[in-house]
């Protein structure tokens, strides 16, 4: 079946615009996360979402990040007013039982 | 302190031999234990969970866990040139944020053919 998938694969934003970031995950799975991978900084997590619960946003670094997850599937990442240290590889992972997490392909944030 | 620690490495191990992943963890409230396999430019992709304590198998790999020690480990038998990658240990979150994954900082495995 479809895994999870992200887009864009890759975006080069200049310091101070806005991104927004889309992973779809996979069909049927309830809880979806994201997390970001930085050279040097390992996987960190950003936020969670199960269901129609309040979703858990104890991993966003500043108030310039927030996310959505719309009708329950659909998710996307907002970064306001982009800094270089927002550099990052942005990873959506859904999952459907206990805790195991499927990670989709990434996308690639550079910000000059 | 990190939550959660593995061997840098790298680690090299020639071909066909058993490549032995460590991993140690802080939070004794931790339950769920997974091992991914991350190649170069490539995201994280699940080859092992393990909820219990004991050996589970799956292939060439076993996962090991030790909830006493607070030690999770992966062992790959018969290693290949293409189990060369980064093997993170991830393990849920502190107690209270059960769902987030914590990982570890990985290991870089170099099978040598």
């Amino acid at each position: 079946g479809a895994g999870v998938s992200q887009s864009p694969s890759n975006k080069v934003t200049e310091k101070g615009k806005d991104v927004e970031l889309r992973c779809d995950p996979i069909s049927g799975h309830t809880a979806l996360y994201w997390y970001r991978q930085s050279l040097g900084q390992g996987l960190e997590f950003l936020i969670y979402f199960q269901g129609n619960s309040a979703p858990d946003k104890s991993g966003l670094p500043s108030d310039r990040f927030s996310a959505e997850r719309t009708g329950g599937s659909v998710s996307t990442l907002t970064i306001q007013r982009t800094q270089q240290e927002d550099s990052a590889v942005y990873l959506c992972a859904s999952s459907l039982l206990a805790y195991e997490q499927y990670f989709g392909p990434g996308t690639r944030l550079t910000v000059t | 302190q990190k939550e959660v620690e593995q061997n840098s490495g790298p680690l090299s191990v020639p071909e066909g031999a058993i490549a032995s992943l460590n991993c140690t963890y802080s939070d004794r409230g931790s339950q769920s234990f997974f091992w991914y396999r991350q190649y170069s430019g490539k995201s994280p992709e699940l080859i092992m969970s393990i909820y219990s304590n004991g050996d589970k198998e799956d292939g060439r790999f076993t996962a090991q866990l030790n909830k006493a020690s607070q030690y999770v480990s992966l062992l790959i038998r018969d290693s290949q040139p293409s189990d060369s990658a980064t093997y993170l240990c991830a393990v849920n979150g502190p107690s209270g944020s059960a769902r987030q994954l914590t990982f570890g900082s990985g290991t870089q495995l170099t099978v040598l053919p």
